[in-house]
């Protein structure tokens, strides 16, 4: 099994900065890679997919990058309706995994 | 509009047995593949189990094989998931999820909670 682990745990930083956030796959994943969003009682959504392609009506301000192993998330100037929780996701051979989730939380 | 409502969770005790359902409306539903991903209290997410759109190809997670079974009706647009000797671990909001086509989880229902005690 794949396993996905972000970094950090914990972002803090000030609306209008720059947020980077890390996801590192035990194997290369290739591009096969999501990132989602989830605030406090509401359902994840999907931002990026295949690494680096926005999902239907995300901000250009998103974006991310790989492929392989590493990939990252990057928010170019935070919005105070961005601190959420984050997640990656991998998917190989019917098997699914999220990373543990980075909390983008303001400074 | 997609829509994904989930139904069927509820307080249960260990080692007794519980059906989620899922339904799909706003799209083709029998042209995609559906999940279910769970969140315990306070937790990330973990993938559940996933179908294929012709039911042909199943995936589990390792903490529910076995135990757990997945099932699609394309007639009634509908997805289940069986749960049978639910533990402690267990616990936790299901979410029915529709893949992009691509492995990925477009679309989200609000979940259901799924609680796990004696």
């Amino acid at each position: 099994e794949i396993v996905l682990t972000q970094s950090p745990a914990t972002l803090s930083l000030s609306p209008g900065e720059r947020a980077t956030l890390s996801c590192r796959a035990s194997q290369s994943v290739s591009s096969y890679l999501a990132w989602y969003q989830q605030k406090p009682g509401q359902a994840p959504r999907l931002l990026i997919y295949d690494a680096s392609n926005r999902a239907t009506g995300i901000p250009a301000r998103f974006s991310g990058s790989g492929p392989g192993t590493d990939f990252t998330l990057t928010i170019s100037s935070l919005e105070p309706e961005d601190f959420a929780v984050y997640y990656c996701q991998q998917r190989s051979n019917w098997v699914y995994t999220f990373g543990q989730g980075t909390k983008l939380e303001i400074k | 509009e997609v829509q994904l409502v989930e139904s069927g969770g509820g307080l249960v005790q260990p080692g007794r047995s519980l059906r989620l359902s899922c339904a799909a409306s706003g799209f083709t539903f029998d042209d995609y593949a559906m999940h279910w991903v769970r969140q315990a209290p306070g937790k990330g997410l973990e993938w559940v189990s996933g179908i294929s759109w012709n039911s042909n190809s199943i995936g589990y997670a390792d903490s529910v094989k076995g135990r757990f079974t997945i099932s699609r009706d394309n007639a009634k647009n509908s997805l289940y998931l069986q749960m049978n000797s639910l533990r402690a671990e267990d616990m936790a909001l299901y979410y029915c999820a529709k893949e992009s086509g691509e492995g990925y989880f477009d679309y989200w229902g609000q979940g259901t909670l799924v609680t796990v005690s004696s």
